[in-house]
């Protein structure tokens, strides 16, 4: 199974700055079909995920574009540009590369 | 709209069987994937596996392989996720989601049912 690593495991910041979150992943994500399936999801507290992002950078629909995300091969990274009140959760990473599909441990983003 | 809609929270002692649902409803039903997905304290979000409601293909992740059972019934536009004996270790939130492009993302999840298993 791919292992997805977060770092930081909780982040901090101070509204209206920036947070950056990295995912690490054991082995390349690189699909046989060209694509990287890598997605950054959040969970708000006492919802279910959602989608954020997907193939490393491709905002979903509706997701504001204070968010990016970024990264090739194992190393990839998702940006909040002013971070808002809204914005607080847990963030997670997922490949789906390869089964099973797997996530990252969760950042918890939280407000100073 | 894309809606989710699963059964309610339930609490079942070990050994019970207990059978939980996915109705899906604003899309075309057999054409997307449904995953299911686990969330406990410990170990966070886990991907169970995978069915596609269109011919019942259903991929299931090693660990989950023999204690699970993913079916759907397309005539309702439903998924359910299903054990036949349960452990106190399968306490956890149970969510299911819609899996695009060859369920390589999750793009609609439903609200979530607590599982409690306790004596």
């Amino acid at each position: 199974d791919i292992v997805m690593t977060q770092t930081p495991l909780s982040s901090p910041v101070t509204l209206g700055q920036p947070a950056s979150i990295s995912c690490r992943s054991s082995q390349s994500l690189v699909h046989s079909d060209g694509n990287t399936h890598l997605s950054w999801l959040q969970q708000r507290p006492g919802q279910p995920p959602r989608l954020l992002i997907s193939k490393i950078s491709n905002r979903f629909s509706g997701v504001p574009d204070r968010f990016s995300g970024s990264g090739a091969g194992t190393d990839f990274t998702l940006k909040i540009s002013r971070v808002e009140a809204e914005d607080v959760g847990v963030y997670y990473c997922m490949q789906a590369t390869q089964f099973p599909r797997s996530f990252g441990q969760g950042t918890k983003l939280e407000i100073k | 709209e894309v809606r989710l809609v699963q059964s309610e929270a339930e609490v079942k002692e070990p050994g019970e069987s207990l059978k939980i649902s996915c109705k899906g409803s604003g899309y075309s039903f057999t054409t997307y994937w449904i995953a299911w997905v686990r969330q406990t304290p410990e170990k966070g979000l886990e991907c169970m596996g995978i069915i596609y409601p269109g011919d019942s293909d259903t991929r299931y992740s090693p660990s989950f392989k023999g204690h699970v059972t993913i079916s759907t019934d397309k005539s309702i536009n439903t998924a359910y996720l299903q054990w036949s004996s349960l452990k106190a270790s399968d306490t956890a939130i149970y969510y299911c989601a819609r899996g695009f492009e060859m369920a390589t993302m999750f793009d609609s999840w439903g609200q979530g049912t607590l599982v409690t298993v306790s004596s």
